[in-house]
């Protein structure tokens, strides 16, 4: 299993930014993905997931209205899509598989930099 | 949300010498009706993303050394390297997934 990101972004603040994450090696639509994220220096905290089947989403209430998770089953890729960025969504951004609809994350993306700069 | 605290936030153990990190959720995790707790461990290396060790509090992910486990229900749960080795040098963190998921803080794990 291999969840391969997109790479390192720079983005002004109030802009949005796209982070991909392509699957391989498992049923694409047999597991969510989770996305999370890790500030520099900083601890691991969720943003939410996608069921790639159904294309259902749940959200942390933190990021309600200010993310959207879609997915592409032809292509087996997910992606985030986080607006109205301020220097706080300075963070590595990390796709992660969820075991078996368990909420326990088994495969990670290598991590995706983004860089909120004016 | 619940929230996961962790105890300690640093520690320095020899190698070869037991090592245990706490957790300590804001409310029980432990659904009654499977009897499982909602809980996992990760480990993560400088510059790595994190690796599950240990889900459901106590089953150890395939691959991960037995010196590895993890105890514990309802609010309160450990994790123990039975004995250090160099390369168990990181952070961890422990996960509840009960509700919307949360992490704790962070443990970090050096060498004596």
């Amino acid at each position: 299993v291999q969840l391969v990101q997109s790479g390192a972004e720079v983005k002004k603040p109030g802009a949005s930014v796209i982070v991909s994450c392509e699957a391989s090696g498992s049923s694409f639509t047999g597991y969510y993905i989770n996305w999370v994220r890790q500030a520099p220096g900083q601890g691991l905290e969720w943003i939410g997931r996608i069921n790639p089947n159904s294309g259902g989403t749940k959200y942390a209430q933190k990021f309600q209205g200010r993310v959207t998770m879609s997915r592409d089953t032809s292509i087996t890729t997910a992606y985030m899509d986080i607006y109205s960025l301020t220097f706080d969504d300075t963070a590595v951004y990390y796709c992660a598989r969820e075991m078996d609809a368990s909420g326990s994350l088994d495969y990670w993306g290598q991590g995706t930099l983004v860089t909120v700069s004016s | 949300d619940i929230v996961m605290t962790q105890s300690p936030d640093s520690l320095a153990v020899s190698v070869g010498e037991r090592a245990t990190i706490n957790c300590k959720s804001s409310q029980s995790v432990l659904d009654k009706s499977n009897n499982k707790n909602y809980l996992a461990w990760y480990q993560q290396k400088a510059g790595q993303p994190p690796r599950l060790l240990i889900y459901w509090a106590s089953t150890r992910e395939s691959g991960v050394p037995d010196r590895f486990s993890g105890s514990g229900s309802g609010t309160e749960f450990t994790l123990t390297i039975s004995s250090l080795q160099a390369e168990d040098v990181a952070v961890y963190f422990c996960q509840q997934y009960y509700s919307t998921p949360t992490f704790g803080q962070g443990t970090r794990l050096e060498i004596k």
